[in-house]
This record gives C-alpha cells, structure tokens and sequence, in this order.
C-alpha cells in the first residue's frame, strides 16, 4: 500500500541550529511528495512540495528533494528560528488520486 | 481571500451521544476533504466530495459516520453514536478542481468521555 514514515520526534533545537527531518515513503507508482506545517493553533500550510524524481522544493528557507533511489523527501532547513516551531507533516498524493497521505507528524521545538 | 471555515472549534460529549461538525470551503473551490487526525498520528482521509458527489470514502466507518455535501458548497460531518475512540481532530480540506493543493481549516476537536 501507500504510506509515510517520518523520523520519530520532538526534535528540539537551538536557534541557528541545522535542520534535517527524514521522511520515506512506500508508493504505486510515482507520488507527487509534500510537506505541511501545523503551527500552535492553526490548521495545517502547505511549505513545499515536489511532483517528479530529482524536483526541489522550497519555501522560506526550507528545502526538500524528491529522491527516487531512496524513495526518501528529506526536509532541511540551514539555520532554523524559534518561528519554526511547529508539527510537520511529511505527505504523498498518488498518481490519479487527490487525498493525501500523511506520515505521524514530527514536533520541533526551537530554544532561543 | 477567506480561508476553510470549521465549526465548532471544540466539542465535549459523552459516547453514545451524537455529533455534527461543518465545513465552509474555499469559494469556488470544487472538491472538498474530510479528515480525521488521531492524537500522535497523522490526519486520515475520511471521505471525499467532488461538487456535491463522493468521489473517496473507502475509510470512513459507515456504521456510524455520515457526511453530506448538498449543494456542493458546505459539508457535514456527523458521528452517530460516538465512541471512546473518535476523540480526535476533524480536520476539512478544500482544493480547486484539478489542482493538488489542498487548503486546510483550522480543524474541530472532539473529545468522547
């Protein structure tokens, strides 16, 4: 079947720190592959997303690519801020479907 | 541009009881989500509209949930009767027709004692 796995969390951080939150995934075919954020008490934002093998995402300094060999949509961030704190959500969609598939989310924490 | 509209924002009731929450989507917007996000988990797609016909709702649990999209504008989504494990977040999703992006609202808590 279709599925997500992200890296387990909280993950906490000091600010200006580097970023990486793994996500893999097991699909039919060839996904397109997305990253939402939940901010505290908002719903969840679409950050970035990639649509074919090798694609870059991007989006406020976050960066993502869509890694075909490893079937992995890596997330990153070079210096992160205490804004980013939030849940990510690591997500497939496949190919001639519009519902999203969603890994268990992954909450960061950003020390001042 | 107003964003998906949820209501209410948060519910309490006791199992057995019966439940409804409603979704306003994006303006225009043709397909219109339903999901459940489970606390620790990842939100699960429920059922799925396109205009006022269901396209997805292979996941939701029938006995006893039921969504309705009328006139392809606004939605329902009802649990009769409630059990323990539905307390979650019901979140609802709008995206234009064709296009992958799906815009969130800011979801329905619920909490079953």
């Amino acid at each position: 079947g279709n599925s997500v796995t992200q890296m387990e969390g909280p993950v906490t951080l000091s600010e200006e720190a580097f970023l990486t939150i793994n996500c893999t995934y097991t699909a039919t075919g060839y996904p397109s592959l997305f990253w939402y954020v939940q901010y505290p008490g908002e719903g969840l934002q679409l950050l970035l997303k990639a649509t074919k093998a090798d694609d870059k995402g991007s989006n406020k300094g976050f960066e993502a690519t869509y890694r075909k060999e490893t079937t992995s949509f890596h997330l990153e961030k070079g210096s992160v801020q205490v804004s980013d704190s939030a849940v990510y959500f690591c997500a497939l969609r496949i190919q001639g479907a519009q519902k999203l598939v969603f890994g268990q989310g992954t909450r960061l924490t950003i020390n001042p | 541009e107003a964003g998906v509209a949820q209501s209410p924002r948060y519910k309490i009731i006791e199992k057995r009881q019966s439940v409804a929450f409603w979704c306003n989507p994006i303006s225009g917007h043709a397909t219109l989500y339903w999901y459940q996000q489970i606390l620790g988990q990842g939100p699960k797609l429920l059922i799925q509209f396109q205009n006022n016909g269901v396209v997805d709702d292979s996941q939701l649990p029938k006995d006893r949930f039921s969504a309705e999209r009328l006139k392809g504008v606004d939605s329902t989504l009802k649990i009769q009767p409630a059990k323990l494990e539905d307390s979650a977040v019901y979140l609802c999703a709008s995206s234009p027709q064709g296009k992958e992006t799906q815009y969130f609202g800011p979801g329905t808590r619920l909490l079953v004692l």
